[in-house]
């Protein structure tokens, strides 16, 4: 296990709401990336969260947006649904620093969109 | 064109085959690479990096080749626990933002 936790693993949603996704961070990791992946295709960039600000953004519209906590965790949240939202949504935890370590992935959350 | 790009398969191989496969990136200022495995529903998780001089690790082995920009994996001996899809991953100079390609799907059969 990788020590990433995401929660909820899965949600449904009706289009036009509101969406809030949590992840916790491996400890002594200070990064948190957050990725969209839909059905067959490889996970996008959505953003990335380094000590409590955003560190650089995917093509995402501004309806996605995060969070960080002190702690390191993190939100995704996201407004508006749309029915293309549905998707696995991964988070990913890593050290930024002197040296940048390996990523480490929780399980997901599986948003469905109706 | 899309920054990383694979052939997204399925590669049908025989057990006990060997299979290969490449990925091209299109930024030259990309720093570092690695191949990530992911099953079915799961998350993906790290398989192995790759160097500039290649590497090995058990069955699997990585070639990067920076003057044409591709990095390409190689699976020997092919289980069938070894199918699943193989995501190409680049990393940017700036952060651990991970550049993921749509991935090759690799289905070994008995």
């Amino acid at each position: 296990e990788t020590g990433v936790t995401q929660s909820p693993t899965h949600l449904i949603k009706t289009r036009g709401q509101q969406v809030t996704l949590r992840c916790s961070s491996q400890s002594g990791h200070n990064t948190v990336s957050w990725y969209q992946q839909a059905l067959g295709q490889g996970p996008q960039f959505i953003f990335q969260y380094y000590r409590e600000e955003e560190n650089g953004r995917g093509n995402f519209p501004p309806r996605f947006s995060g969070l960080q906590f002190p702690n390191y965790s993190s939100e995704l949240n996201v407004n508006a649904l749309e029915l293309d939202d549905s998707a696995l949504y991964l988070c990913a935890s890593s050290l930024t620093g002197l040296g940048n370590t390996e990523a480490f992935f929780g399980q997901g959350t599986r948003l469905t969109v109706v | 064109r899309k920054e990383v790009e694979q052939d997204p398969g399925p590669f049908n191989v025989p057990e006990g085959a060997t299979v290969a496969f490449n990925c091209t990136y299109s930024n030259s200022a990309s720093q570092s690479f690695f191949w990530y495995r992911q099953d079915c529903r799961k998350e993906p998780k790290l398989l192995m990096s790759v160097y500039s001089s290649g590497n090995e690790d058990g069955r699997f082995t990585a070639q990067l080749n920076r003057a044409s920009q591709y990095i390409s994996l190689l699976i020997r001996d092919s289980k069938l626990s070894d199918s699943a899809t193989y995501l190409c991953v680049v990393n940017g100079a700036a952060g651990n933002k991970l550049t993921f390609g749509g991935g090759t799907r690799v289905l070994v059969k008995p």
